[in-house]
């Protein structure tokens, strides 16, 4: 397990279509974390799991986010009827609990959605 | 008004030289700070945790002011690879997740 890993790298889709980015956290990690990223900004936080629960969702995550953690180990999100305002990098991160006041996060190389 | 805020610069400084840069955090009962540093279109990874008596790692010193809510990074002797953003981030409690500021960017130049 050489850490977070997420799929696909890069998607380009056209408005009112809809994706689904999967990521798979380092295994013995019980938590996973989606933010989203845009230019300039810093990460921005969207929705967490600790093991297949969802704890937290963000504001952020409008009616058209979806995301689950099915077995606690991958997750997926999904955006469905995507907008342009949904372009941005969606990056996911890993962590074991009880030790991420310690070490933080380690965060997948993202997924860049471009809506055209 | 933004739980974490950092100077975005850019901070341009010559190789050699020493650069330092702030951030301030808004919750007063945030419990670890670290410092991630994020590549052009890459992801952010883990620079340093930032500890209450300060701490440092080879060229990079951190520190913490719980008084005046605000942490810092200093980078001795730079390096051209050390050129990137610089987030300032904080862990508010032990069922927050890490809140970020929207970066600080350096760029080293010969």
């Amino acid at each position: 397990d050489t850490g977070v890993s997420q799929d696909p790298r890069h998607k380009i889709t056209k408005r009112g279509q809809n994706v689904t980015f999967r990521c798979d956290p380092i295994s013995e990690h019980n938590r996973l974390y989606w933010y989203r990223q845009t230019l300039g900004q810093g990460p921005e936080f969207l929705t967490y799991f600790q093991n297949e629960a969802q704890l937290e969702k963000s504001r952020l995550l409008s009616d058209r986010f979806s995301a689950e953690r099915p077995k606690g180990s991958f997750s997926t999100l999904e955006i469905q009827r995507t907008e342009q305002g949904d372009s941005a990098m969606y990056l996911c991160a890993s962590s074991l609990s009880g030790t991420d006041s310690n070490y933080g996060y380690t965060f997948g190389s993202g997924t860049r959605l471009t809506v055209v | 008004r933004k739980e974490v805020e950092q100077d975005p610069g850019p901070f341009n400084v010559p190789e050699g030289a020493t650069v330092a840069f702030n951030c301030t955090y808004s919750n007063s009962a945030s419990q670890s700070f670290f410092w991630y540093r994020q590549d052009c279109r890459k992801e952010p990874k883990l620079l340093m945790s930032v500890y209450s008596s300060g701490n440092e790692d080879g060229r990079f010193t951190a520190q913490l002011n719980r008084a005046s809510q605000y942490i810092s990074l200093l980078i001795r002797d730079s390096k051209l690879s050390d050129s990137a953003t610089y987030l300032c981030v904080v862990f508010p409690d032990s069922w927050g997740k890490l809140q970020f500021g929207a970066g600080t960017q350096v760029v080293v130049t010969p």
